[in-house]
């Protein structure tokens, strides 16, 4: 069965603080892994889309890797700010679908305290 | 430019009675797609179309769920009847291209008491 975990499913960390939120997926072949922020009572925001062949991909202060032996992302958020309190969604793309084959993790809840 | 539209933000109604959600895409993008998110299950895609054609509403839960898209820059999602299990937040998203960043509405809240 297709899926993909993420973990923690909640992280609480300090402003300034760096944390890396782990993806890890069992669907294969794919075509491309996405990482999305979600905030309170908002729509999800792309941060990065990544390819089976690219390594990392960075947005800003959001860095996100990929191992696709490992079948494994992780969401690297340096610096936090209050601002990245948010939900954070890994979602994989298989290769042969559409979208409608796209597989949602179930997020994981980041809360940065000052 | 003003990003996907939604409408209502909220919704409140009564078990029985039919919702109608409404969605304006991004002007220009050809990808229309309808989520639920709900704690339980997290998002879910429901339906797409392309070039204001349905390609796949197989995530569509019933047969009391309708989509439409009557022309490019609007779209709707029925439900009729409505049941209190369809209670979640329901999100319009656009693209321009296969593979390309997805542009998330703010979504509408529906509560079926």
């Amino acid at each position: 069965k297709n899926q993909v975990e993420q973990s923690p499913q909640s992280l609480i960390i300090l402003e300034g603080k760096n944390c890396t939120l782990q993806c890890n997926y069992t669907v294969s072949p794919f075509s491309n892994l996405r990482w999305y922020k979600q905030d309170t009572g908002r729509g999800p925001v792309s941060l990065t889309i990544m390819t089976f062949s690219e390594n990392t991909k960075s947005n800003g202060r959001y860095t996100a890797t990929l191992d696709a032996d490992t079948k494994q992302s992780s969401l690297h958020i340096t610096a936090s700010q209050l601002s990245d309190s948010a939900s954070y969604i890994c979602v994989v793309s298989p290769f042969s679908g559409g979208y409608n084959k796209l597989i949602f993790g179930a997020g994981t809840r980041l809360a940065v305290h000052p | 430019d003003a990003g996907v539209i939604q409408s209502p933000r909220h919704e409140v109604t009564e078990m029985g009675q039919e919702v109608t959600l409404r969605c304006k895409p991004i002007s220009g993008h050809d990808y229309l797609f309808w989520y639920r998110q709900t704690m339980m299950r997290g998002l879910e895609l429901l339906i797409y179309f392309n070039n204001n054609v349905p390609i796949d509403d197989s995530g569509m839960p019933e047969d009391r769920f309708s989509a439409k898209m009557p022309n490019a820059s609007f779209s709707t999602l029925k439900i009729q009847p409505s049941e209190p299990r369809d209670s979640a937040v329901y999100f319009c998203a656009s693209t321009g291209e296969r593979g390309d960043t997805q542009y998330f509405g703010p979504g509408t809240r529906l509560t079926v008491l």
